[in-house]
């Protein structure tokens, strides 16, 4: 049983590009989550998408955005970046509310990205 | 504002002892609060969950303990091996919302 897969595992860039990141949920899970992890610091929650809806969005500006497919694996958006997006980016799936443990979370191995 | 602590210095610890780490928050009532712990370049895994109405929470050498009226959680490690050197991490949601807050995690180093 596959965990949850993030690509790339790596990714380089310069100010003011666009990036995607893409994810892949553990089996069985619908619900996504993305997180930005600075050095040193504990994830920051992004947004979560659930039935392919943003449902939930944190302290990040319209510039992250994302997407949730029909087989639920989804999308991070970072617009113009900056150097302060230099980062890991988690992704993290569930099962949505009302199935126990439905907030137990699993994540994946991150997108390390660097903006030049 | 929401704020969650974690001792941000690490913490050093003879193995075979146990390590005990701590989670304060404030201007929260998380309905439950989340243990991960975390290697370098790696995601987090997770480890327990409590729930508000829990004081105690066991799985193997780990115990979990919630007290909503001191905004505190200990998280222990008994007969802590070098294995056992990671960030742990823990995390609350939001009450009435899907997110999650994470405090910046304790670094843990089991020396043998």
């Amino acid at each position: 049983d596959a965990g949850v897969t993030q690509s790339p595992t790596h990714l380089i860039k310069t100010r003011g590009q666009q990036v995607t990141l893409r994810c892949s949920p553990k089996s069985g899970h619908d619900t996504v989550s993305w997180y930005q992890q600075a050095l040193g610091q504990g994830p920051q929650f992004i947004f979560q998408y659930y039935e392919e809806e943003e449902r939930q969005r944190g302290n990040f500006p319209d510039r992250f955005s994302g997407h949730q497919f029909p087989n639920y694996s989804s999308e991070l958006n970072v617009n113009a970046l900056l150097l302060g997006d230099s980062a890991l980016y988690l992704c993290a799936s569930s099962l949505a509310l009302g199935t126990v443990p439905y907030n137990e979370q699993f994540f994946g191995p991150g997108t390390r990205l660097t903006v030049l | 504002s929401q704020k969650i602590e974690q001792n941000s210095e690490a913490l050093n610890i003879q193995e075979g002892k146990t390590a005990t780490l701590t989670c304060n928050y404030t201007n929260y009532s998380p309905a439950y609060l989340q243990w991960y712990r975390q290697d370098p370049g790696r995601g987090p895994v997770f480890l327990l969950l409590i729930r508000e109405n829990e004081k105690e929470k066991r799985k193997e050498r780990l115990k979990v303990t919630f007290d909503t009226t001191l905004k505190q959680s200990l998280f222990h490690i008994t007969a802590s091996q070098p294995a056992d050197s990671a960030t742990y991490l823990c995390a609350l949601d939001i009450a009435g919302t899907y997110k999650y807050i994470f405090g910046t995690g304790t670094r843990l180093k089991v020396l043998a």
